[in-house]
């Protein structure tokens, strides 16, 4: 099955730097990848999510990177808040119809 | 639009006891996948209903089981309660078209003393 691994675990930023966060995957089959964002006592939220026939995607603040050849895939911040303080997750699809997920990388933004 | 609801929100159980978990999907959506999430971890992820019928299962025990009802909800039941069932319990729907596209609810919080 697919085997997704994340980096770093833990990531400390001044506010107003960039923020990136790697995930590299086992199946080259994989054509589907988002990003959530869980804060405190919440579930985990869609941010952003990119599909194998492009290679970045972006939104605002955030941006996803794909490299198919290397099977990884990079969630990027820019001008960080510390509201984005939280931890993200990476995933990739697992069998037909489901999510396998990384480890999760802390996010914390100093003012 | 209201988003995957879930209840109870926290959940306080003994061992060996029976816990049941109930989540609404999101509007427009007809498939749940439940998930555990352990301290520090990401989702796990238990099973997947769609047509009343469980589509795809993880590496978990035939003591978690689930259910899905004609209006889409589903229930988690986890039976014979373990320590270390104690977890954050997920759930996340998606549209039969589009399943690896999931959206979740804010989880239940259980806790087996």
């Amino acid at each position: 099955g697919e085997n997704v691994e994340q980096h770093p675990s833990t990531l400390s930023v001044q506010e107003g730097d960039s923020a990136v966060i790697k995930c590299t995957y086992s199946d080259s089959a994989s054509n589907y990848f988002p990003w959530y964002k869980q804060e405190l006592g919440k579930g985990p939220q869609l941010i952003i999510d990119i599909r194998s026939n492009v290679g970045e995607k972006k939104d605002q603040r955030i941006a996803v990177t794909l490299n198919k050849t290397a099977k990884h895939f990079s969630l990027h911040i820019t001008e960080t808040q510390p509201e984005d303080s939280a931890v993200y997750f990476c995933a990739a699809p697992r069998g037909y119809s489901t999510l396998t997920f990384g480890k999760g990388t802390m996010l914390l933004v100093s003012p | 639009d209201a988003g995957v609801t879930q209840s109870p929100t926290h959940l306080i159980k003994t061992r060996g006891q029976q816990v049941t978990l109930r989540c609404s999907p999101k509007s427009g959506h007809d498939t749940v996948s439940w998930y555990q999430q352990a301290l520090g971890q990401g989702p796990q992820f238990i099973f997947q209903y769609y047509e009343e019928e469980e589509r795809q299962r993880g590496n978990f025990p035939d003591r978690f089981s689930g259910h899905q009802f004609p209006n889409y909800s589903s229930e988690l039941n986890v039976n014979a309660l373990l320590l270390g069932d104690s977890a954050l319990y997920l759930c996340a729907s998606s549209f039969s078209g589009l399943t690896y596209e999931q959206y979740f609810g804010p989880g239940t919080r259980l806790t087996v003393t």
